[in-house]
């Protein structure tokens, strides 16, 4: 079993519409991570949301935490062709290290 | 803003050779980690360090890898004799802080495309 999938694998959408990504893992975290990934580059990251918490915002950028379902999703909204990337998330169980998902590849058409 | 730095940007080796990725963290970063990703594949974690030392290892860092702080600005990933599996992105990291409620996110460079012929 994998600490961390995302799904949808792949999601096309319109600009201006919103895309949603959802994250599932096994075990109980420290905290979960959001990275963006544009092709042959690193990874930047976006949102880092504590085990304590549920909710979290940062401009477009919209994250929840629901530690009974050990689940997460990223709401981009408004999108824009600029976003149009890889998005992971990583998930920290003892503040050492990050296990990341496989990724959700999202294609946003202007 | 300060970034992580990684050189080259693509190394091209022969089987069996060893190569030297190098990176710069960020300055006033304590801790440092090695992840790759082979095309299409997940981000996997290599290795982290701290103080010095290697904090925790994957599967994957076997002994043919090594890691190595040398003059405290330089951190690199040494591959002793590379094998065809190797051929991969190899991303650097560095970290402020971690731990339960210090964790701070991880600052990645634009990685090194290993490829092993």
């Amino acid at each position: 079993s994998q600490q961390g999938e995302e799904d949808p694998q792949a999601l096309s959408i319109q600009e201006g519409e919103n895309a949603t990504m959802n994250c599932s893992y096994k075990t109980s975290i420290n905290n979960l991570q959001w990275y963006r990934q544009n092709s042959g580059r690193g990874l930047v990251h976006l949102i880092l949301i504590r085990s304590n918490e549920r909710e979290k915002h940062s401009g477009r950028l919209r994250v929840t935490l629901d530690t009974s379902k050990k689940s997460s999703s990223l709401l981009i909204t408004a999108s824009r062709a600029a976003d149009t990337a890889s998005y992971f998330c990583a998930t920290d169980i003892a503040g050492n290290k990050l296990t990341f998902g496989g990724g959700t590849r999202v294609l946003v058409k202007p | 803003e300060p970034e992580v730095t990684q050189t080259p940007s693509h190394q091209v080796t022969q089987m069996g050779q060893e190569v030297i990725l190098r990176c710069v963290p960020i300055s006033n970063h304590l801790y440092f980690y090695w992840y790759r990703q082979i095309l299409g594949q997940k981000v996997e974690f290599l290795v982290s360090f701290y103080n010095n030392e290697i904090s925790e290892k994957s599967e994957i860092f076997d002994d043919q890898f090594s890691v190595e702080r040398p003059d405290g600005s330089n951190f690199t990933l040494k591959i002793r004799s590379t094998k065809l599996e190797d051929s991969a992105m190899y991303f650097c990291a560095s970290s402020e802080s971690r731990g339960r409620d210090l964790a701070s996110p991880l600052h990645f460079g634009n990685g090194t495309r290993l490829t092993v012929t």
